[in-house]
């Protein structure tokens, strides 16, 4: 079966910009997370959507948002990009709410 | 503040060699995950332990949890160089918010 799958694999930006990631769950999940993985910070939760909803929210600025659409594709956006942005960004999903996780391969974001 | 601790958060061992890896988390969560992560790539699905006094084996790989002390473990058995790679464990917040402790950086020496 398919997995998740994360476009663009890799993105470069300057600063000030904006970006928008997205992420395709397997088949029949409805769950979207988020996730920022840096060297400094390690892995840290960004957001979860569920039936098109925000659920949850990590500690994170309000540049950072997303949505869910009705397929349960879930996009990130990411505005007046920082340097410290700079991540691999992970999205993951799951059928059930606290079932197993799938994740994606990543978007590597790299602000400049 | 909630919190995943891992131990130790870098390991070189000697291959053939058995090590345990030691993670405590600080939620009253019942459920605890380890993953597997190899440089430049995402997260693959090591366990995921759903109880207390969970044990579950694949390959050289055995996970435990005791939810009373909120410590989980990973035990590698005889270890071999494909195992090298950074491992992590994370336990569940609400609504599949996992923290994750720092990961563990596992090099197997031939």
């Amino acid at each position: 079966k398919a997995g998740v799958t994360q476009t663009p694999r890799y993105l470069i930006k300057t600063r000030g910009q904006q970006v928008t990631l997205s992420c395709s769950p397997i088949s029949g999940h409805r769950s979207v997370s988020w996730y920022q993985q840096t060297p400094g910070q390690g892995l840290q939760f960004l957001f979860e959507y569920f039936s098109e909803t925000q659920r949850n929210k990590g500690n994170f600025p309000g540049r950072f948002s997303g949505r869910q659409f009705s397929n349960s594709r879930s996009e990130m956006n990411v505005s007046t990009l920082e340097l410290g942005d700079s991540a691999l960004y992970l999205c993951a999903s799951s059928f059930i709410s606290g079932w197993d996780f799938t994740f994606g391969s990543g978007t590597r974001l790299t602000v400049v | 503040e909630l919190k995943v601790e891992q131990n130790p958060l870098f390991l070189s061992i000697q291959e053939g060699k058995n090590y345990t890896i030691y993670c405590n988390y600080s939620t009253t969560s019942d459920r605890l995950y380890w993953y597997r992560q190899d440089p430049g790539k995402s997260l693959e699905s090591l366990f995921v332990l759903l109880s207390n006094g969970a044990v579950k084996q694949e390959g050289r790989l055995m996970a435990s949890l005791d939810t009373k002390a909120r410590l989980s473990t990973l035990h590698i058995t005889a270890a071999v160089h494909d195992l090298s790679a950074t491992y992590f464990c994370a336990d569940l917040h609400n609504n599949n918010d996992m923290r994750f402790g720092a990961g563990t950086r596992l090099t197997v020496k031939p």
